[in-house]
């Protein structure tokens, strides 16, 4: 069975500073896929990053990076130059990535929310 | 931009009423799935549908049924709803790529 664990419920930042949101993760799966998602308080998850198990180099989407270190099992999500808009609950997501349908299910952990201060 | 809507953005509805939550994307995406989110427990799958007629059970199917009779709609259905019902619910699809894309969400709260 697969866990994810986000042992920060809540974390602050100053505008334009960078900030680190942890995620750790369980798997017996050698072939598995990091997901992290944001959710405003409108409620809509927006998918932000992705990065899989056998993938040489870190992921990065603009101001997002994924510092994955395979060996401590974590996956934690950089956001650098922190905006007011970046205020919103994140959630770190896993799937393993053997083929078949049953396996697209994503396992998510219980989120950090992130509070951006002007 | 792939798009998945769901039918209300909130809903009250009384115990043992028989509610439906409509998803529909409009990406031709062969995968759907609904889950339900808690405050402090995330986000939990309820069922997964891979292609028109199946389904499978996620984690926390007990007191729900789904519905997938054409490709871009998938509903969930409670034949009772409850009060432990009372919850967010997120409707997603998925294509080739690896991301889930959700819609709005559901609010809703069983009296």
């Amino acid at each position: 069975a697969q866990k994810i664990t986000q042992t920060q419920p809540g974390m602050f930042v100053q505008e334009k500073e960078a900030v680190t949101l942890d995620c750790t993760y369980d798997t017996s799966d050698p072939s598995y896929g990091l997901f992290w998602y944001k959710q405003p308080s409108s409620g809509e998850m927006i998918f932000l990053i992705y990065q899989g198990s056998y993938d040489q180099q870190n992921a990065t989407e603009g101001r997002y990076s994924l510092n994955f270190q395979k060996a401590r099992k974590s996956a934690n999500l950089v956001i650098s130059a922190s905006q007011l808009g970046d205020s919103a609950m994140y959630f770190c997501a896993m799937r393993d990535l053997y083929s078949g349908a049953g396996s697209y299910q994503l396992t998510f952990g219980k989120g950090t929310k992130l509070s951006v201060i002007p | 931009d792939v798009k998945v809507t769901q039918s209300s953005r909130y809903l009250v509805k009384r115990t043992g009423e028989k509610v439906f939550l409509e998803c529909v994307q409009d990406m031709d995406h062969e995968n759907m799935f609904w889950y339900r989110q808690d405050p402090g427990l995330g986000l939990r799958l309820i069922y997964f549908s891979y292609d028109v007629k199946m389904k499978e059970k996620g984690d926390i199917p007990e007191g729900y049924s789904v519905s997938r009779e054409k490709k871009e709609r998938f509903s969930l259905i409670l034949e009772s709803a409850s009060t432990n019902q009372t919850s967010m619910y997120l409707c997603a699809s998925k294509g080739s790529s690896y991301e889930q894309y959700f819609g709005p969400g559901t609010r809703l709260t069983v009296t």
